[in-house]
């Protein structure tokens, strides 16, 4: 099965300042999805972009999309001490219904 | 209100003792899936359903079975639980397509 690799795998930053977290899978894809968690609780659903789009916005949230380099990146601007959580991105294929996520950017927003 | 719950929230139980934990959507999502949490592994898919009485194998199936009787309902079994089935467990749901609900967790100890 197909894999998503986040990197870096953590990621310390001052609060105000962007954290740039990226994703690369293996295999063609519906849609790629970014989750945020927080220490282990459950996961919450960030954005979601499908494999047509290049770049998708909510809020401070910023995902882009390269189906040719099979990556993806999620940019969270003017980053806030509530912000320090897990990032995960999750690989819908475009054949089969085996989710796959990858394991995660681990990020710490320093106030 | 729109949610995933999952029952147990926490369990410990000893080698072999058969275990049941229940998952229960209210979102008329046709979408099931279990998944296990590990430090460093991310989250790795069990098993998932597509529909009632529709189940399918994820990436780690050994050791796990589910049944999917109804829309709602998604009980993930383990009969003969062994100490490497220690972990956090996460049930989500979701329409078709789209993004993923994440229960609560269940953190599992198998002593």
């Amino acid at each position: 099965s197909q894999q998503g690799e986040e990197d870096p795998q953590a990621l310390s930053i001052q609060e105000g300042e962007n954290a740039t977290m990226n994703c690369s899978y293996k295999t063609s894809i519906n849609n790629l999805q970014w989750y945020r968690q927080n220490s282990g609780r459950g996961l919450v659903h960030l954005i979601l972009i499908r494999s047509n789009e290049r770049e998708k916005h909510s809020g401070r949230l910023r995902v882009t999309l390269d189906t040719s380099k099979k990556s993806s990146s999620l940019l969270i601007t003017a980053s806030r001490a509530a912000d320090t959580a897990s990032y995960f991105c999750a690989t819908d294929p475009l054949r089969g219904q085996n989710f796959v996520f990858g394991p995660g950017t681990r990020l710490s927003v320093l106030p | 209100e729109a949610q995933v719950t999952q029952n147990p929230r926490y369990l410990i139980t000893v080698t072999g003792k058969k275990l049941t934990v229940t998952c229960s959507q209210n979102m008329n999502h046709e979408y099931m899936s279990w998944y296990r949490q590990d430090p460093g592994l991310g989250l790795r898919q069990i098993y998932y359903s597509m529909n009632v009485e529709v189940t399918d194998k994820g990436d780690v199936p050994e050791g796990y079975k589910v049944s999917r009787k109804e829309k709602r309902n998604f009980p993930l079994i383990l009969e003969s639980p062994s100490p490497n089935q220690t972990s956090l467990y996460f049930c989500a749901s979701s329409s078709t397509g789209r993004e993923q609900f994440f229960g609560p967790g269940t953190r599992l100890t198998v002593l």
